[in-house]
């Protein structure tokens, strides 16, 4: 089993859609959690950090679920420059941050 | 400040050559780390360092070496190139392993 594991999709939307991204993340131990977007061909930044109670930032909403081990992005009122890849990243035991594969999304006018 | 940098953005080799990339920081971070990735693999880890003089392995670590004779840089090494290392590079850091890494713009690399 992957430590990281996403749907890599991809999602296609139309704008103004609200669509959700979950994650599942296979050592209980981690602490640290993260969404990145990745546009084409580039480095990927930074979105959100992910916290127990959940975190909202504008259009995006993080949750996380300890118990079942998943983490969820939610993304309202969809709009074009949204379209990206959306990397998943979680802490492993010795504290490095272990990458999935990522989800592409799609945003259409 | 111009954050990560490295150097060169393309490079295309002959299989069996050896070249270096070079990884830059000016944020004082102590980790830095090199990912590769591939179509369909995501992101994963070549080597890392959490300071000077201290480095380690990856996921990934055959057929690269890295050194860290300072804070600012973190360069990577490929031994005798293969076209399986044929890939896009990131160069990252950040304060502590498992808090916001910071990217370079990457390298993209065809090894013929």
């Amino acid at each position: 089993r992957k430590e990281v594991e996403q749907d890599p999709g991809p999602f296609n939307v139309p704008e103004g859609a609200t669509v959700a991204f979950n994650c599942t993340y296979s050592n209980s131990a981690s602490q640290s959690f993260f969404w990145y977007r990745q546009d084409c061909r580039k480095e990927p930044k930074l979105l959100m950090s992910v916290y127990s109670s959940g975190n909202e930032d504008g259009r995006f909403t993080a949750q996380l679920n300890r118990a079942s081990q998943y983490i969820s992005l939610l993304i309202r009122d969809s709009k074009l420059s949204d379209s990206a890849t959306y990397l998943c990243v979680v802490n492993d035991e010795g504290g490095k941050l272990i990458f999935g594969q990522g989800t592409e999304l799609s945003v259409k006018p | 400040n111009a954050g990560v940098t490295q150097t060169p953005k393309f490079q295309v080799l002959k299989t069996g050559q050896s070249m270096t990339l070079q990884c830059a920081q000016d944020m004082n971070h102590e980790y830095m780390s090199w990912y590769r990735q591939d179509p369909g693999m995501g992101l994963r880890l070549i080597h890392y360092s959490v300071g000077a003089g201290i480095t380690d392995q990856g996921e990934v670590p055959n057929g690269y070496n890295v050194s860290r004779s300072t804070t600012e840089d973190f360069p990577l090494r490929l031994l005798s190139a293969a076209p399986s290392q044929t890939s896009v590079y990131f160069c990252a850091s950040s304060y502590l392993a498992e808090n916001e890494q910071f990217f370079g713009p990457g390298t993209r690399l065809t090894v013929l």
